[in-house]
């Protein structure tokens, strides 16, 4: 089945300092790569939506200069977090989407701490 | 636009138990509609998925059917473990669009 690597797993950085999460499909081309927000006890939050060269689409409130996101191959997108405050940390999830249109493949996650 | 509504978690259940997870749907057209998994500290993992009307999606002992006439879409089965306790989302899908996420129900099963 499609499988999906997110890297870091879990990583812990100082506030001000920017932080890079890589996801990346590894059996299959991602045409659209996904990045969502999992606040504890809570349902997914859409950030924004990918398209391999092509700039990101974010969702209403998501700040696109704090949270920069690259999809420059059909394997690999990456979110950056830049300038990092300790409300950023958060679950962070990606997703990726094949050119058959409408499943998604899940990474496993990224914990995200500010300090 | 599209909605999903889950059942008000958290659900606790003894081992072996019957589990039904209600998820209900607003939507125009034929979306599919999927169930995914999430255990601690992971990602989500897809459970199992209908495309279709009346289509029943199934894995490890779960089962869904895909009800267009109650615009449903309940998780089951019929025994229950440990293992099981995690936290479910029911999600609608369309081609070429983002997913619609329910706001997930957590399920913990006691030995």
């Amino acid at each position: 089945g499609a499988v999906v690597s997110q890297h870091p797993s879990r990583v812990i950085c100082k506030s001000g300092t920017s932080v890079k999460i890589e996801c990346r499909s590894l059996d299959f081309q991602a045409t659209t790569m996904f990045w969502y927000r999992q606040f504890p006890k809570q349902s997914l939050m859409l950030m924004a939506t990918s398209n391999e060269g092509s700039k990101a689409t974010y969702e209403q409130g998501v700040e696109k200069d704090k949270f920069l996101i690259n999809h420059a191959s059909l394997t690999l997108s990456t979110l950056t977090v830049t300038s990092a405050h300790p409300e950023d940390s958060s679950f962070y999830i990606c997703s990726a989407r094949g050119q058959e249109g409408y499943e998604q493949y899940f990474g496993p996650g990224t914990r995200l701490t500010v300090t | 636009g599209d909605s999903v509504t889950q059942m008000e978690g958290p659900v606790t259940l003894s081992e072996e138990a019957f589990l039904t997870i209600n998820c209900t749907y607003t939507a125009t057209g034929y979306p599919s509609l999927f169930w995914y998994v999430q255990y601690p500290g992971e990602g989500l993992q897809l459970l199992l998925k209908a495309t279709k009307a009346d289509d029943k999606g199934s894995n490890k002992g779960f089962e869904a059917t895909y009800r267009k006439e109650t615009t449903s879409f309940h998780l089951e089965k019929g025994s229950v473990q440990v293992s099981d306790s995690a936290v479910y989302f029911c999600a609608l899908g369309r081609y070429g669009q983002n997913f619609v996420f329910g706001p997930g129900t957590r399920l913990s099963v006691l030995p």
